[in-house]
């Protein structure tokens, strides 16, 4: 089946430092990847969709500049989160669709990647 | 407009009975719908998937969901509840339109299962 990674697994990082968050699709190309966060015991918040060669979609509320996000590749999308604080520490975790195998619909999601901000 | 609820936050079950997880969903489109599990500090897993073929879906670790479209569900079960499918599960429904692609996310159901 389709395989999402992202790097790294955990980060502490401190206040004011910027911190990237990659996510790899390893058997398969994504034209598409999605970035999600998710709060303690609440569900997945779509925060943008990641297209690749073009410019990310935000969703309402997604500061754009905080939450860079960079799609370079058919394998690899970043988020970078910039001049990081505390209230941006949660579990960010990043999907993508194998498109090509027929299945448009359903996503394959990472491991996630727990941020926290000192 | 797309809506998916899952009615039980909490579901705790003994180890060998069934395990009953609910979902509802409201959908202007022919969505697909999904369930997924989350074990702790992990990613989502893909349960199972229906589109719109089979209307009683099988998915891995035992689990199926039946899509009742008269009542707007798509329950999720299991007859026999193990330790290890202790877990985050969240129902999901997925359209993809002229609008775009869209994912809506249950709150989740949390599931006990006890020795």
């Amino acid at each position: 089946g389709a395989v999402v990674s992202q790097h790294p697994s955990r980060v502490i990082c401190k206040s004011g430092t910027s911190v990237k968050i990659e996510c790899r699709s390893l058997d398969f190309q994504a034209t598409t990847m999605f970035w999600y966060r998710q709060f303690p015991k609440q569900s997945l918040m779509l925060m943008a969709t990641s297209n690749e060669g073009s410019k990310a979609t935000y969703e309402q509320g997604v500061e754009k500049d905080k939450f860079l996000i960079n799609h370079a590749s058919l394998t690899l999308s970043t988020l970078t989160v910039t001049s990081a604080h505390p209230e941006d520490s949660s579990f960010y975790i990043c999907s993508a669709r194998d498109v090509a195998s027929g299945d448009t619909d359903t996503q394959y999601f990472g491991p996630g990647t727990r941020l926290t901000v000192l | 407009a797309q809506s998916v609820t899952q009615l039980d936050s909490h579901v705790s079950v003994s180890e060998g009975t069934p395990v009953l997880l609910r979902c509802n969903y409201s959908s202007s489109y022919s969505p697909s719908l999904f369930w997924y599990v989350q074990h702790p500090n992990k990613g989502l897993q893909l349960l199972l998937k229906y589109t719109s073929a089979a209307t009683l879906v099988k998915g891995i670790n035992g689990f199926e969901a039946e899509f009742k479209k008269s009542e707007t569900s798509f329950h999720l079960t299991k007859p026999s509840a193990h330790m290890s499918d202790a877990a985050e599960y969240f129902c999901v429904v997925s359209v993809e339109n002229t609008g775009g692609f869209k994912t809506i996310f249950g709150a989740g159901t949390r599931l006990f299962v006890k020795a």
